[in-house]
């Protein structure tokens, strides 16, 4: 049963540290999302992949986060530095196109 | 810019009864249409979708209504069963490069 994984489920962090959250798409799946859950925005697209290349990230505040994908089984997000703002459940998804995507169970962040 | 307006932050039916989930869009562009359902704790998966060239799509207990002119579709759940307590995001894409999501609706259905 192939799943997306992210970690850490939850992290709590002081205003101005680091944030690195990971994610392991489902092999073969050659679309990564990042996207970014708040209670009035719903669900957010902060950057997209496609074959380990960055294709869109224009929903992504440049000055403090950034995603790379390392190779094809990992993609990160980090945040640095970090602030209460940034407090949100992140989720990473993969697939082979836009249409359908896997989510996975998404990083709860609490920036203090 | 909230292209996708899902304006019921929560619903809450019956079990049994139908559930109508509604959601408009402004933009015209947007040809594919999907609903995903989320558990707390769970990332969201992936439920119905619709070609903008439909305007009706059935897949058991789920169907999603598309009316084009009026920018609006509707996920319908006959019969609702506690199990489908859940939140329900639309989601709209165009030409399969920019995907809009909506703010979710809780649906609760009740024993």
């Amino acid at each position: 049963d192939a799943r997306v994984t992210q970690t850490p489920r939850h992290k709590v962090t002081e205003m101005g540290q680091e944030v690195t959250m990971r994610c392991q798409p489902i092999l073969g799946h050659n679309t990564v999302f990042w996207y970014r859950q708040t209670m009035m925005q719903g669900l957010e697209l902060l950057a997209y992949f496609r074959n380990r290349a960055p294709l869109d990230d224009s929903g992504m505040p440049k000055d403090r986060f950034s995603a790379e994908m390392p190779d094809a089984t990992l993609a990160t997000l980090k945040i640095q530095p970090s602030e209460p703002r940034d407090s949100a459940v992140y989720f990473c998804a993969s697939g082979l196109g836009r249409q359908t995507q896997y989510f996975g169970p998404g990083t709860r962040l609490l920036v203090l | 810019d909230q292209q996708v307006k899902q304006n019921s932050p929560s619903l809450s039916v019956q079990e049994g009864r139908i559930s109508i989930l509604n959601c408009d869009y402004t933009n015209s562009m947007f040809d594919y249409f999907l609903w995903y359902k989320k558990y707390p704790a769970e990332g969201p998966t992936f439920l119905i979708s619709i070609s903008s060239i439909k305007d009706k799509n059935e897949d058991g207990r789920f169907t999603v209504f598309l009316n084009k002119s009026a920018k609006h579709l509707s996920l319908h759940i006959v019969p609702s069963q506690p199990g489908d307590s859940a939140v329900y995001f639309c989601a709209a894409l165009y030409n399969n490069t920019d995907m809009r999501f909506g703010a979710g609706t809780r649906l609760t259905v009740k024993p």
